[in-house]
């Protein structure tokens, strides 16, 4: 089934460790992104990728870094300069076009202790 | 600066009713938007878009309205169901032809819907 990845769902992590989440897409889709989520927030865009070997940052980039190598993989990692990282992360992918929906993955909860 | 902006927290409807979710956003450039809904611990789910060029687009319970002069939006469930209980998000973007960047959607908040049976 075609679909996109993220691993892993969940995640526990110290204060001042460096954590890569996950996200694969066999969906053949261009551009991928990672979002965060926090209650009362809604989703904030923290990188996106329309190509391999490309990426921009989004309105949360700090504390965040990305890799864009293949075309099916994209990367996030929380590093210990992210003030708040304690959230739900989404990653999420686009095939090309103006406009169309973007697909999510199902998520990765990152808890800090 | 919120540039997309769903005003209401949440929203309780009885089941057989219509639910309304309401959105607002500031930023001329968006043309293309997008409703999603999700439920706790898992990804957003596509639901609905409309173009700019429409006022409405309607996909079985789901129906879209668009006000560019007022620069709002709406989603109705009719009827609305128990499983439509979820937080639903509207989304916007540019697109190229409106001479926006990369394509990128911007979220509002969320509106968290109960449907009580």
């Amino acid at each position: 089934d075609g679909g996109i990845t993220q691993s892993p769902k969940y995640l526990f992590r110290k204060e001042g460790q460096n954590v890569t989440l996950s996200c694969e897409q066999n969906l053949n889709h261009d551009a991928m992104y990672w979002y965060r989520q926090d209650p009362g927030q809604g989703l904030r865009l923290i990188y996106y990728s329309q190509i391999v070997n490309d990426f921009q940052k989004g309105d949360i980039a700090e504390g965040y870094s990305v890799s864009r190598e293949k075309k099916e993989s994209f990367p996030l990692t929380v590093t210990s300069a992210q003030k708040n990282p304690t959230a739900f992360y989404l990653c999420a992918s686009k095939g090309l076009g103006n406009t169309g929906e973007l697909f999510f993955g199902e998520g990765s909860r990152l808890t800090v202790l | 600066d919120q540039q997309v902006k769903q005003n209401s927290p949440s929203l309780s409807v009885q089941e057989g009713r219509i639910s309304i979710l309401n959105c607002d956003y500031t930023n001329s450039m968006f043309d293309y938007f997008l409703w999603y809904k999700k439920y706790p611990a898992e990804g957003p789910t596509f639901l609905i878009s409309i173009s700019s060029i429409k006022d409405k687009n309607e996909d079985g319970r789901f129906t879209v309205f668009l006000n560019k002069s007022a620069k709002h939006l709406s989603l109705h469930i009719v009827p609305s169901q128990p499983g439509d209980s979820a937080v639903y998000f509207c989304a916007a973007s540019p697109s190229r032809s409106s001479g926006g960047s990369n394509y990128k959607l911007t979220f509002g908040k969320g509106t968290l819907l109960t449907v009580n049976p």
